[in-house]
């Protein structure tokens, strides 16, 4: 399977927890997203890596979380001290920088569940 | 700010053809895309249109009039595994997406 790979596909945790998820992106990928999606709504956006460089936080990116990209290859998102409103689908995608109309190729989620 | 309007619902009859409507405010517009999402599934990409007119690719066809800042995803022949929600979105580093039109095809 050459897609993008999340995981752990779901996560139950408790209240004051950290959990972490990982991607690896399609290998050929430069940019690599993280969009977290709850029922009913759009992916928002989190934040954005080209390579290694994390080009682009939103300001819903808190500082309980925090995204890395070693070496530029997968990343992993962590959410520290989860709080109940973090329960989400958060997705990670990958495409080419600058590729045409810009196609972004989603992995198919790790689901958050805090109790 | 940017924003992305589409309906909320739209449901269908298996076989007909139904138009997905988008209107946009952004600032540096560079095109407009589709995905496609099954419920607990990923987001897919169908179409995207750099320039105004239409796109065809086989029963989905995407229109982009820039002068309007309007898009539409038109669906043919609609089939049961049509039903999904579709989301337009538009690229700006990351892609920006819209809330959503959940598609309903009955029988």
């Amino acid at each position: 399977d050459t897609g993008v790979s999340q995981n752990p596909r779901h996560k139950i945790t408790k209240r004051g927890q950290n959990v972490t998820f990982r991607c690896d992106p399609i290998s050929e990928h430069n940019r690599l997203y993280w969009y977290r999606q709850t029922l009913g709504q759009g992916p928002e956006f989190l934040t954005y890596f080209q390579n290694e460089a994390q080009l682009e936080k939103s300001r819903l990116l808190s500082d309980r979380f925090s995204a890395e990209r070693p070496k530029g290859s997968f990343s992993t998102l962590e959410i520290q001290r989860t709080e109940q409103g973090d329960s989400a689908m958060y997705l990670c995608a990958s495409s080419l920088a600058g590729g045409g109309g810009n196609t972004i190729y989603f992995g198919e989620g790790s689901w958050l569940t805090v109790v | 700010g940017q924003s992305l309007e589409q309906p909320s619902e739209v449901t269908a009859v298996e076989g007909a053809i139904v138009q997905i409507n988008c209107t946009y405010q952004t600032s540096g517009f560079y095109g407009l895309s589709w995905y496609q999402q099954h419920d607990g599934g990923a987001p897919t990409f169908l179409s995207y249109n750099g320039l105004d007119g239409l796109e065809e690719t086989g029963r989905f066809s995407s229109f982009l009039s820039r002068s309007d800042s309007y898009g539409y995803l038109l669906l043919q022949e609609l089939q049961m595994k049509d039903s999904a929600s579709y989301f337009c979105a538009v690229p700006r580093g990351d892609l920006f997406f819209g809330t959503g039109t959940r598609l309903t095809v009955i029988p």
